[in-house]
């Protein structure tokens, strides 16, 4: 069965900081991988996503990420944060033979300080 | 362009009664995926419906169940309610079932007394 997890439940960055959040997924064949952020009181929605061609994609309001297939991680990124950016990212993978269906992280808790 | 839209936003029941939750996908998506998030986890994947059937189906028991309408539009069903079914119910819509990106709503917050 797949799995997916994050490595931290909780971050507290400063504004301009550099983010990083790991994600190591269990899964021997093709998979989607996909990132989620959800801003206090709003719905999931889809920051990137990596089906195939180069390992580095980059998503919405500055954020990227790099499925190292070696490492079975897909880590995302983003060089300066703003306080905007306070919310829960999810990481989320989709085996290449299971459908839609997608297998969630436990999520992590970003707050920026202004 | 209107998003996944569930309905209700809130509900209250006690243990042992049935529940319906509705959804209403994306324009011009025709496959629904419900999900389920307790607190302070990621969501869990319920089952998913395409061409009004089951397509596939997560780790939970028989007591949920769902529907897919002619217009693409699915209801999750939960009989005997336990407290342990308090949760976040979360719907998503995809143009498709192959590893399509989902949309997902707000979800119906679900507590059980």
């Amino acid at each position: 069965a797949q799995s997916v997890s994050q490595h931290n439940h909780h971050v507290i960055l400063s504004e301009a900081a550099s983010l990083e959040l790991g994600c190591n997924y269990s899964y021997g064949g093709t998979v989607n991988l996909f990132w989620y952020v959800q801003y206090p009181g709003q719905h999931l929605q889809l920051l990137l996503k990596y089906f195939s061609g180069d390992p580095l994609v980059k998503g919405i309001k500055g954020f990227e990420a790099e499925f190292i297939k070696s490492k079975f991680s897909f880590n995302l990124r983003k060089p300066s944060v703003q306080w905007s950016d306070t919310a829960e990212y999810f990481c989320a993978v989709n085996a290449g033979a299971a459908g839609n269906k997608l297998t969630f992280g436990g999520g992590t808790r970003v707050l920026v300080k202004p | 362009d209107a998003g996944v839209t569930q309905s209700p936003t809130h509900l209250i029941k006690t243990r042992g009664q049935q529940v319906t939750l509705r959804c209403s996908p994306k324009s011009g998506h025709d496959t629904v995926s419900w999900y389920q998030q307790a607190l302070g986890q990621g969501p869990q994947f319920i089952f998913q419906y395409y061409e009004e059937e089951e397509r596939q189906r997560g780790n939970f028991p028989d007591r949920f169940s769902g529907h897919q309408f002619p217009n693409y539009s699915s209801e999750l069903n939960v009989n005997a309610l336990l407290l342990g079914d308090s949760a976040l119910y979360l719907c998503a819509s995809s143009d498709g079932t192959g590893g399509r990106p989902q949309h997902f709503g707000d979800g119906t917050r679900l507590s059980i007394l």
